[in-house]
């Protein structure tokens, strides 16, 4: 079956632009997660969503980042006002249910010029 | 505070060889699910494993065997007779079994097989 996909693949964008990424999940899968991933480090948990709603916005590094998933199923991840720091590779993960294991999409490289 | 330390960053090996990834964590928690994740150079971090703390008989699958020590707070990972598609970053990861639900990853190791 389908699993976990990120669009776009690649988004480069100039400082102060703001970028809305997506993430589609295993169809059925409950739970949602957001991390991101800088170069040589593991992934760093920034948001996670147990249907509609944010169980844990505890990762999001500052007001700038903001995510959604409206109807349960997909999600955005936005992010205002950009900086050359959150240069990363943004990781979204689902899973059937909270605790299980997260199945992982193969992420959105973002470069912030 | 949850940590999850993989001291090795890098590892080489020679095709056949067997390698042991190591992995050390923290927490005050009785309750946690403990992870192995595979990322190729493609990116998509792949599930290996996972373990609750409750269990902690070893297991085997195929070339891959998971060495659980609570007295050690280790959960090492072996791959035995190893292969050129077994390179990759490998992550170990813990997860709190009562409360948050987000998975605390530790910095990974490059494994790089020869052949």
């Amino acid at each position: 079956g389908a699993g976990v996909s990120q669009t776009p693949s690649n988004k480069v964008t100039e400082k102060g632009k703001y970028v809305e990424l997506r993430c589609d999940p295993i169809s059925g899968h409950t739970a949602l997660y957001w991390y991101r991933q800088s170069l040589g480090q593991g992934p760093e948990f920034l948001i996670y969503f147990q249907g509609t709603g944010a169980a844990d916005d505890s990762g999001l590094p500052n007001d700038r980042f903001f995510a959604v998933r409206p109807e349960g199923s997909v999600s955005t991840l936005k992010i205002q006002r950009t900086e050359r720091g959150d240069s990363a590779v943004y990781l979204c993960a689902s899973s059937p249910a909270v605790g299980s294991e997260q199945f992982f999409g193969p992420g959105t490289r973002l470069t912030v010029l | 505070a949850q940590k999850v330390t993989q001291a090795q960053t890098e590892i080489s090996v020679v095709e056949k060889e067997d390698v042991t990834l190591d992995c050390v964590y923290e927490t005050r928690d009785t309750t946690y699910y403990l992870f192995w994740y595979k990322q190729p150079p493609s990116g998509e971090l792949v599930f290996l494993i996972r373990r609750n703390s409750f269990d902690e008989q070893n297991e085997i699958s195929g070339r891959y065997s998971w060495n659980f020590q609570k007295s050690t707070s280790s959960f090492n990972f072996t791959i035995t007779a190893s292969q050129v598609v077994d390179s990759a970053v490998y992550f170990c990861a813990l997860r709190r079994g009562n409360t948050g639900n987000q998975f605390y990853f530790g910095t990974g190791t490059s494994l790089t097989v020869i052949p």
